[in-house]
């Protein structure tokens, strides 16, 4: 089972750069990074997903190590609409059953002006 | 595009009753996943389907059963809610072809009395 650990919450400032780091000591070789966000009353959303080094895309930068053990989403220059719980998940539906897929607690980011 | 539609949106049950819950897609995905969501926590699987015809376990199935007859479409059946049971449901989909994040509904919040 691909457990995550992830910080409860985390607080910024408005422009700031944020990270939050998830470890994921068990990752399996054919596990997939992946990192949702979710606001309140809604689903959860697809952020960004990796399996090694660097991937960016339009609104987020995840970097993985070399021993994938851990991956951190990177959120440049945060505003107040980024305030929302990020969840980290390991796993590939196509080498693993759904139900080792788990999304956890997350982390609660809240930005301050 | 509709992508994941929930339906209903909110419902309140007394203990013992039963019901339904609806989820439809329209964007060909063989899985499918229903969670529930308490306060403040994580989004906890109950059950799965990799395909028309399939179902399957997942974190927490007790009290709760599921079908997949046509493949947009994935019900959660409570068939004597609980005060438990009270919760904000989620249904999601995705493609077993590759490993795409899943998309998600705006969620049920249920409430039994």
């Amino acid at each position: 089972l691909a457990k995550t650990t992830q910080p409860i919450s985390m607080d910024s400032y408005e422009g700031q750069e944020v990270n939050i780091t998830c470890s994921h000591n068990n990752i399996a070789t054919n596990d997939y990074i992946t990192w949702y966000q979710q606001f309140p009353s809604q689903g959860p959303r697809f952020i960004i997903q990796g399996y090694k080094t660097k991937v960016t895309n339009e609104v987020a930068s995840l970097f993985i190590p070399a021993d994938r053990k851990s991956s951190t989403l990177s959120l440049p220059r945060v505003s107040l609409s980024d305030t929302a719980v990020y969840y980290c998940l390991v796993g590939d539906v196509r080498y693993s059953s759904a139900s080792k897929i788990i999304f956890g607690s997350g982390t609660r980011l809240s930005i301050r002006p | 595009n509709a992508g994941v539609t929930q339906t209903p949106k909110f419902r309140v049950l007394k203990t013992g009753q039963s019901m339904t819950l609806l989820c439809a897609q329209d964007m060909n995905h063989e899985y499918m996943y229903w969670y529930r969501q308490d306060p403040g926590m994580g989004l906890r699987l109950i059950h799965y389907s990799v395909g028309e015809g399939t179902t399957a376990k997942g974190e927490v199935p007790d009290g709760y059963n599921v079908s997949r007859l046509k493949k947009q479409n994935f019900l959660l059946g409570l068939e004597s809610a609980a005060p438990s049971q009270t919760s904000v449901y989620f249904c999601a989909s995705s493609p077993a072809d590759s490993n795409q994040p899943q998309h998600f509904g705006d969620g049920t919040r249920l409430s039994i009395l």
